[in-house]
């Protein structure tokens, strides 16, 4: 079983429309939780972090955490194309030592 | 706030040669910094994980006489890969966390083709 797993997608969503990215993992000692987005040819930026369970919302991007389930989710409200990218999932476990990443979400905003 | 460079950002190089890329934080202090490979398509593969001082843990697979790493100051690491060969060429990524933060922040990359 992988640690953190992502559907590779790509998932496609019209312009204007909301973008929702999903995320498990299998640590359930797992702490921390972060979303990152990657361009293609580009290096990962970090866009949201989550510690707690519940929402937390920045801008047009939501993050929700549900520690009881082991899942975690990014919620893209009015995608642009400009949102067309790789959306990675990570996880924090053991002390802040290591980040587990996910493989990725590819994300298309249809115009 | 949260920058970290790198250098070069690209580089080619013949087989057999060594190349270097520095990873540095800018306006913090990384006590851990991490390397990764990425190969066109693929997801981000983990290569060490280096702490201030000490010598850097590897993954399963990587090759610690191949790939040196030396994280000599709070603000600095770099990578080494010697002997470079064609199948090494890829995109070679750090990322740098602060002391007491969950966060990691990447450095923009170093595109590596060995001829």
């Amino acid at each position: 079983q992988k640690e953190v797993e992502q559907n590779s997608g790509p998932l496609s969503v019209p312009e204007g429309a909301i973008a929702s990215l999903n995320c498990t993992y299998s640590d359930r000692g797992s702490q921390s939780f972060f979303w990152y987005r990657q361009y293609s040819g580009k290096s990962p930026e970090l866009i949201m972090s989550i510690y707690s369970n519940g929402d937390k919302e920045d801008g047009r991007f939501t993050a929700q955490l549900n520690k009881a389930s082991q899942y975690v989710s990014l919620l893209i409200r009015d995608s642009q194309p400009s949102d067309s990218a790789t959306y990675l999932c990570a996880v924090n476990s053991g002390g802040y030592q290591k980040v587990t990443f996910g493989t990725g979400t590819k994300l298309q905003v249809i115009p | 706030g949260a920058v970290v460079s790198q250098h070069p950002s690209r580089v080619i190089c013949k087989s057999g040669t060594s190349v270097k890329i520095e990873c540095r934080s800018l306006d913090f202090q990384a006590t851990t910094m991490f390397w990764y490979r990425q190969f066109p398509k693929q997801s981000l593969m983990l290569m060490a994980t280096s702490n201030e001082g000490s010598k850097a843990t590897y993954e399963q697979g990587v090759e610690k006489d191949k790939f040196l790493i030396n994280h000599a100051s709070l603000t600095l690491s770099t990578l080494t890969v010697t002997s470079a060969h064609p199948e090494d060429s890829s995109f070679y990524i750090c990322s740098a966390r602060a002391v007491g933060e969950g966060e990691q922040f990447f450095g923009p990359g170093t595109r590596l083709t060995v001829l």
